[in-house]
């Protein structure tokens, strides 16, 4: 059974402050690891995605993934009450042909205060 | 800016009914997949189609559950006799290519089965 884990917080930040987000996996063949935010009732939002060891920024966010521990972070700088969500770890494993089945964790919920 | 539309966006119906949910995906993108998300829970892969085929199911994509690309525009998912449990949140995603390829999201159709 692959899991993906996350705490489900939530996780309260001020305003301007750095969110780091943490997601954990099970499955040593994993090959991409994406974020996702989801604001309650809505679909699922691409943020970052990453596949290689190390740190990839993307404006305000950048993805770290360190597969050795099978650990991979989102860090918000700056965060604004607008990021409030919840926060998705998705991992994929990659299987023959290049087709694939994601997995994804609980999310943790994020709440940005003024 | 392209986007994955999915009709109806809710959709009540008594226990052992048949259900279509449809989902329009970006025109120039080959690879269309179907998550179900049950409130408060994560996000789960049902299914991967591409070239008309399904490339990858879950153990929940069992045989109550068919998909479809009846023409060159919609992709259906067909519930052929729902079960209480499968109350919850369907997402429609379509992407360029496999594995590596962002995802993009529909709004999603709420199904609650009576």
């Amino acid at each position: 059974q692959k899991e993906v884990e996350q705490n489900s917080g939530p996780l309260s930040v001020p305003e301007g402050a750095i969110a780091s987000l943490n997601c954990t996996y099970s499955d040593r063949g994993s090959q991409s690891f994406f974020w996702y935010r989801q604001y309650s009732g809505k679909s699922p939002e691409l943020i970052m995605f990453i596949y290689s060891n190390g740190d990839k920024e993307d404006g305000r966010f950048t993805a770290q993934l360190n597969k050795a521990s099978q650990y991979v972070s989102l860090l918000i700088r700056d965060s604004q009450p607008s990021d409030s969500a919840t926060y998705l770890c998705a991992v994929n494993e990659g299987v023959s042909g290049g087709s694939y089945i994601p997995t994804f964790g609980r999310g943790t919920s994020l709440i940005v205060h003024p | 800016e392209p986007e994955v539309t999915q009709t109806p966006s809710h959709q009540v119906t008594q226990m052992g009914q048949e259900v279509i949910l449809r989902c329009v995906p970006i025109s120039n993108h080959l690879y269309f997949y179907w998550y179900r998300q049950i409130l408060g829970q994560k996000v789960e892969f049902l299914v991967s189609f591409y070239n008309n085929e399904i490339s990858e199911k879950s153990e929940i994509f069992d045989d109550q559950f068919s998909v479809e690309r009846p023409d060159g525009s919609n992709f259906t998912l067909k519930i052929r006799s729902t079960k209480l449990e499968d109350s919850a949140m369907y997402f429609c995603a379509s992407s360029q290519g496999p594995t590596r390829e962002t995802q993009y999201f529909g709004p999603g159709t709420r199904l609650l089965v009576l």
